[in-house]
């Protein structure tokens, strides 16, 4: 099993509308979790976090959390073609010497037509 | 206030050579986490340095190795390079070794022939 698993798209949707981007995780040790957008060639940009259980909203950008169904999502609203991107889940994980790390997903790929 | 600058951008190695990656951190910040990214894959962990040791490490072969200076910019080398170590190399600076905020640089994307 992965540590962290995403759709990898692409997730086709139009101008507009909620894009729904899940992931799921296997460490119940992971404590904060982190949403990545990453355009073609460029590198990862922090986009949200959220560290509590429910609902985050910043923007256009809702972050979702649930521990106990170790499931976290990020919601897109009015999606925009310059939303078109990868979207990389990254837990902070428990490493085996007890130390924390990202842990990232293989990411979605999300395509907003015009 | 400079991000996180990385060097060199791209370049083409042979299968057997050895390469060598530059990091300079965002300013202020003290920490420099090295990720490796396949085509269509996430960023995988590396290793972590901070107070110019190694902290922390990823599942990497000894060919890969580091070090930061005093200055708190990183280098990262790989020896004996293979058709699998092509890759977009990341460099993310935090302050804190534990800090969970990261920020990227723009990579360095290595082709192995």
């Amino acid at each position: 099993q992965k540590e962290v698993e995403q759709n990898s798209g692409p997730l086709s949707v139009p101008e507009g509308a909620i894009a729904s981007l899940n992931c799921t995780y296997s460490d119940r040790g992971s404590q904060s979790f982190f949403w990545y957008r990453q355009y073609s060639g460029k590198s990862p940009e922090l986009i949200m976090s959220i560290y509590s259980n429910g609902d985050k909203e910043d923007g256009r950008f809702t972050a979702q959390l649930n521990k106990a169904s170790q499931y976290v999502s990020l919601l897109i609203r009015d999606s925009q073609p310059s939303d078109s991107a990868t979207y990389l889940c990254a837990p902070w994980g428990l490493l085996m010497d007890s130390s924390y790390k990202l842990i990232f997903g293989s990411g979605t790929r999300l395509l907003v037509r015009p | 206030d400079a991000g996180v600058t990385q060097s060199p951008t791209h370049l083409i190695k042979t299968r057997g050579q050895q390469v060598t990656l530059r990091c300079s951190p965002k300013s202020g910040h003290d920490t420099v986490s090295w990720y490796q990214q396949a085509l269509g894959q996430g960023p995988q962990f590396i290793f972590q340095y901070y107070e110019e040791e190694e902290r922390q490490r990823g599942n990497f072969p000894d060919r890969f190795s580091g070090h930061q200076f005093p200055n708190y910019s990183s280098e990262l080398n790989v020896n004996a390079l293979l058709l699998g170590d092509s890759a977009l190399y990341l460099c993310a600076s935090s302050l804190g070794s534990g800090a969970n905020v990261l920020t990227f640089g723009a990579g360095s994307r290595l082709t192995v022939l």
